[in-house]
């Protein structure tokens, strides 16, 4: 079936690193990608998303890319704040389902100034 | 609109008691899930509603744990029996986009079964 697999944690950076968090998945067809993260005491929140391949999502300054072609979707942040400390998920839809969501295991993030 | 809420935030149980849980999408959502998920692992994918129509359950929802959603609003998860193993946080999320799944979470119940 499909699944997702992301780098084990903790990652621990100092602040303004660069950040990457890799993540593969294994799906049948066409998934749509996700990232969500859950800060410290909060729900899960989506945080960026692509939807076919080569589509870029981006939002807060974190960026991923669709790769068809290594089945990836690695989460990249050009330099990290304290307050990106969290636990970032990646999850895919499979395709011509019903849009449930399948997770990696997360990855936790702490940025230290 | 403030979000998904669930409630109780948290249930500590025996084991052997039932449980309910309930959730509150947002408003003009159609979409309704359950996930479970458990420390240190990601959400698992538990229960899909379109409206109040129960439209796929995974096989982790054994036949203790039964949902509904009567008028396609608010949604309840009910554990019979409960056992130490079903100690986790339940998550509920809502959609109304058909195309790309944009989910919206509540902050969860987390159970403890003694």
């Amino acid at each position: 079936g499909d699944s997702v697999t992301q780098m084990e944690g903790p990652v621990t950076l100092s602040e303004e690193a660069f950040l990457t968090i890799n993540c593969t998945y294994t799906a049948t067809g066409y998934p749509s990608l996700f990232w969500y993260v859950q800060y410290p005491g909060e729900g899960l929140q989506l945080l960026l998303k692509a939807t076919k391949a080569d589509d870029k999502g981006s939002n807060k300054g974190f960026e991923a890319t669709y790769r068809k072609e290594t089945t990836s979707f690695h989460l990249e942040k050009g330099s990290v704040q304290v307050s990106d400390s969290a636990v970032y998920f990646c999850a895919l839809s499979p395709w011509g389902g019903y849009n449930k969501l399948i997770f990696g295991a997360g990855t936790r993030l702490a940025v230290h100034p | 609109d403030t979000g998904v809420s669930q409630d109780p935030r948290h249930k500590i149980t025996k084991r052997g008691q039932n449980v309910t849980f309930r959730c509150d999408p947002i408003s003009e959502h159609n979409r309704l899930y359950w996930y479970r998920q458990t420390l240190g692992q990601g959400p698992e994918f538990l229960t899909y509603f379109q409206n109040e129509a129960q439209l796929e359950k995974s096989r982790l929802l054994s036949d203790r744990f039964s949902a509904e959603r009567p008028k396609g609003s608010f949604s309840t998860l009910e554990i019979q029996r409960t056992e130490q193993g079903d100690s986790a946080m339940y998550l509920c999320a809502s959609s109304d986009r058909d195309v790309y799944n944009e989910q919206f979470f509540g902050p969860g119940t987390r159970l403890t079964v003694l």
